[in-house]
């Protein structure tokens, strides 16, 4: 099992460019996240996604849109990159399986840099 | 709303020395606590959790206990190591669904010789 895979690693934008972040997992998991990661500042929610064809808004969700068309993945979009999106974004899955221990746990991915000039 | 609050880092202790991080939370209803452990240039693993009070979770010697009177979480360990050098984030399970968890700035350790 892979786990949570990120795509890309790293990447530079210049102001007003977009790009999509793609987050994969393979645990058959039905929740998926978002979060951006800042210094000083903890992992902040962006979006999230409780199933396939939902998503929903977290904490800092401005200037940034979700997709979840399949179960396996959650997309996370940038329309127009603004500098103060620059940060290192981390997604995550957990298990809906209440029976199951652990079953809050949340299992994340290696992050992606985002660089915007 | 749900609140972490950490005590700031960066700390610095030599190998074989007594650790502390204290967490304290606020929340609504009865969340599970958890602390998490990023090491450099990786994501965030889970290191333990507790799901209610006075449960004590623990893990690769590491240590906390849920203490709802105190809404407090602190992480323990009696003897760190050089590889234990991490950051490390307390956070609590948001109980209005979704699983959503509320974390802490994170405290970075340092383990040196």
């Amino acid at each position: 099992n892979a786990g949570v895979t990120q795509t890309p690693k790293f990447r530079v934008l210049k102001t007003g460019q977009s790009m999509t972040l793609l987050c994969a997992q393979d645990m058959n998991h039905e929740y998926m996240y978002w979060y951006r990661q800042d210094p000083g500042m903890g992992l902040r929610l962006i979006h999230y996604s409780v199933g396939e064809g939902t998503t929903a808004k977290g904490e800092v969700p401005d200037g940034y849109n979700v997709s979840r068309l399949k179960k396996q993945n959650f997309l996370l979009g940038l329309e127009s990159a603004a500098p103060s999106q620059t940060s290192v974004y981390f997604c995550a899955s957990s298990s809906t399986d209440r029976f199951q221990q652990g079953t809050d746990t949340q299992y994340f991915g290696p992050g992606t840099r985002l660089t915007v000039l | 709303g749900n609140s972490v609050t950490q005590m700031e880092g960066p700390v610095t202790l030599s190998e074989e020395a007594f650790l502390t991080i204290n967490c304290t939370y606020t929340a609504t209803g009865y969340p599970s606590l958890f602390w998490y452990v990023q090491y450099p240039g990786e994501g965030l693993q889970l290191l333990l959790k507790a799901t209610k009070a006075d449960d004590k979770g623990s893990n690769k010697g590491f240590e906390a206990t849920y203490r709802k009177e105190t809404t407090s979480f602190h992480l323990e360990k009696g003897s760190v190591q050089v590889s234990d050098s991490a950051v490390y984030f307390c956070a609590l399970s948001d109980s209005g669904g979704g699983n959503k968890l509320t974390f802490g700035t994170g405290t970075q350790l340092k383990v040196e010789l």
